[in-house]
């Protein structure tokens, strides 16, 4: 049982590139999230999704797009990435909306980006 | 809006006790505790739920003050293995946000 996976798990961007961040849960949760985790910041909330087709926006979203097309599959694009999102991401799942407030959160390995 | 953790930092000698607290602005329902260690992703430790139930982990103990809205992590007799950084974190609701953590780090 592979939980939450992301993909790649560092990457490093010259400034103005794009990338995309993949994530995927194979538990059939129905809430997904991203976050970026900066030193001393803790985990920050950048969107969430809270099941396939659905995306809305989280504390910190600014330069930053999602998708979910695909239940297990939950994706955080950059378009043109700046030195300001350096940082590690992590992606997270847990159950649906009657259970989400009870029950525990998986997260991904994280993916490290550095943007230059 | 991010709940609040206490304190930032604390640096305990093997067989001591730490509390680590955790406050909303908003009325929490539930509260999750979670550690991380260096270099790795957040695993989950405990859950708190509005009412009382705790569900978790079976040498850390918590309570939740629904009135204060307020949670505290109790760790006793702590080991090296408690190092990390432990957040907390609550369903604004359908947002699960979490605190800036706590680093904790334990001597031997």
């Amino acid at each position: 049982n592979a939980g939450v996976t992301q993909t790649p798990k560092f990457r490093v961007l010259k400034t103005g590139q794009s990338m995309t961040l993949l994530c995927a849960q194979d538990m059939n949760h129905e809430y997904m999230y991203w976050y970026r985790q900066d030193p001393g910041m803790g985990l920050r909330l950048i969107h969430y999704s809270v099941g396939e087709g659905t995306t809305a926006k989280g504390e910190v979203p600014d330069g930053y797009n999602v998708s979910r097309l695909k239940k297990q599959n939950f994706l955080l694009g950059l378009e043109s990435a700046a030195p300001s999102q350096t940082s590690v991401y992590f992606c997270a799942s847990n159950k649906g909306r009657t259970s989400a407030m009870n029950t525990e959160a998986f997260f991904g390995q994280g993916t490290r980006l550095t943007v230059v | 809006q991010q709940p609040v953790q206490s304190p930032q930092a604390v640096i305990l000698r093997e067989g001591e006790d730490a509390v680590i607290n955790c406050s909303s602005s908003k009325a929490l329902y539930s509260v999750h505790w979670y550690r991380q260690k260096h270099g790795e992703a957040p695993v989950f430790l405990m859950i708190l739920l509005k009412g009382g139930e705790q569900k978790g982990h079976e040498k850390i103990s918590a309570s939740f003050n629904e009135k204060k809205q307020q949670s505290s992590l109790y760790l006793t007799a702590s080991q090296l293995s408690y190092s990390g950084t432990y957040f907390c974190g609550t369903q604004y609701g359908n947002k699960l946000v979490f605190g800036a953590g706590t680093i904790l780090r334990v001597k031997s």
